[in-house]
């Protein structure tokens, strides 16, 4: 159980276009969704934190219009990468944190590896 | 000021060694909760561990165990018997606050297995 799945794994994009990453809870329902960057050999940094129906929260200095977090039902969010540049290459994870789950319990996705040529 | 602090960079150990992962954090919330997460080189995130600010016993999974000390403010993940395959980078992580969902990470350790 507690199966969080991410698409695409990869996506290769060319510089001015728009990508979109989905993250979908298989089999629980998630409230909150979380949505990381992680360059190459550095930690988690969190970008957003996405409520069902609401609009999302942006950690300080992450660009909400050009990050932009749809959470449309409780087990799916989407973070589209508009207007993509090189230094937008990165690893994005998400993860989901269960209706009735722990504090801070979260599971995550398997990550979306962005490059943008 | 960090809220979680992983001084070793990286880490060699000989297979079927004990090893231990340090982490500091910082935080003036009463209530919080430290977790550990392996990230093999596939990228996946997989929890290891949780020890909440309440918990009187450290917290053990398997090979897994937290060596909790609430006063000096450190939680270090310590694998016995070592394995190959636990080579990856791991990540200790607070949530800060009775409820709290959010998650701040540390820096990270890459931990290398040798045989």
């Amino acid at each position: 159980g507690a199966v969080v799945s991410q698409h695409p794994s990869r996506v290769i994009c060319k510089s001015g276009t728009s990508v979109k990453i989905e993250c979908r809870s298989l089999d629980f329902q998630a409230t909150t969704m979380f949505w990381y960057r992680q360059f190459p050999k550095q930690s988690l940094m969190l970008m957003a934190t996405s409520n069902e129906g609401s609009k999302a929260t942006y950690e300080q200095g992450v660009e909400k219009d050009k990050f932009l977090i749809n959470h449309a039902s409780l087990t799916l969010s989407t973070l589209t990468v508009t207007s993509a540049h090189p230094e937008d290459s990165s690893f994005y994870i998400c993860s989901a944190s269960p209706l009735a789950g722990g504090p801070g319990e979260q599971y995550f996705g398997p990550g979306t590896r962005l490059t943008v040529t | 000021a960090q809220k979680i602090t992983q001084t070793q960079p990286g880490m060699f150990v000989q297979e079927k060694e004990a090893v231990t992962l340090d982490c500091t954090y910082d935080t003036s919330d009463p209530s919080y909760g430290l977790f550990w997460y392996k990230q093999p080189s596939s990228g996946e995130m997989i929890f290891l561990i949780y020890q909440g600010s309440y918990d009187q016993q450290n917290a053990t999974e398997g090979r897994y165990s937290l060596n909790f000390q609430k006063a000096r403010k450190s939680a270090n993940l310590v694998i016995s018997a070592s394995q190959l395959g636990d080579s990856a980078m791991y990540f200790c992580a607070m949530r800060e606050g009775w409820g709290a969902q959010k998650l701040v990470f540390g820096q990270g350790t890459r931990l290398t297995i040798n045989p």
